[in-house]
């Protein structure tokens, strides 16, 4: 079955709307990524936290490690934040640098 | 500037034929990846190497082979191509012993098969 698993696939929002975003994953991981793809493809690393709650920006994301599950909310959401919030975990235990991904979310914030 | 570079960003290819995916990080990371990314399918993991040395290996065929001929340098060349190889591919890199450290990827290669 899929080791990663996200939820909505898709959100549409109006802009200034919050969001959230859940991950849930099959077993446990050492490492847990969220990154933003853009439309045009390219990835960016939002945040790393395999336990616990971290903020950048707009940006907060709450992970409970045993429950095996991390949220991503974004506040007051923009049109530019539109694009595949994607979850990636370690759960190799090798420290082989290998992330699992799951599909995505795609959110489109209209204006 | 771009802190990992890959070339090309495009690349057509005949079926049968062979072709190398070049990429370059100037993070002073010590671990380099390749990652496939196709219709429908998630990001998947190819390969790692940490100081030009193979850490893992999840790519079923050999007709993948990355060469490391620098410590910043990984290429990935693909031998007896086929339609299904058409993807994007992206090259990544990270600090290993860092703990969580963040990963950056390149803008990757969108290689066609026809």
């Amino acid at each position: 079955g899929q080791q990663v698993q996200q939820s909505p696939s898709s959100l549409v929002l109006q802009e200034g709307e919050n969001a959230e975003l859940q991950c849930n994953f099959s077993s446990t991981a050492t490492q847990l990524q969220w990154f933003y793809q853009s439309p045009g493809g390219s990835l960016v690393s939002l945040l790393s936290n395999p336990s616990g709650t971290k903020h950048t920006g707009r940006l907060t994301s709450t992970t409970v490690t045993k429950e095996r599950r991390s949220s991503l909310h974004i506040s007051s959401s923009q049109t530019t934040d539109s694009g595949t919030y994607l979850c990636a975990i370690d759960n190799t235990g090798a420290n082989t640098g290998k992330l699992t991904f799951g599909h995505g979310t795609i959110l489109r914030v209209h204006p | 500037d771009p802190k990992i570079i890959q070339k090309p960003k495009y690349l057509v290819a005949v079926t049968g034929s062979e072709k190398i995916l070049i990429c370059e990080q100037y993070l002073g990371h010590n671990a380099m990846y390749w990652y496939r990314q196709s219709a429908k399918k998630p990001l998947e993991f190819m390969f790692s190497y940490s100081y030009q040395k193979l850490m893992d290996n999840q790519t079923a065929s050999s007709r993948f082979q990355p060469q490391s001929s620098k410590k910043n340098h990984l290429d990935l060349q693909i031998t007896a191509l086929k339609p299904d190889d058409s993807a994007t591919y992206f090259c990544a890199s990270s600090q290993r012993q860092i703990a969580n450290s963040d990963y950056t990827f390149g803008s990757g290669t969108r290689l066609l098969v026809i």
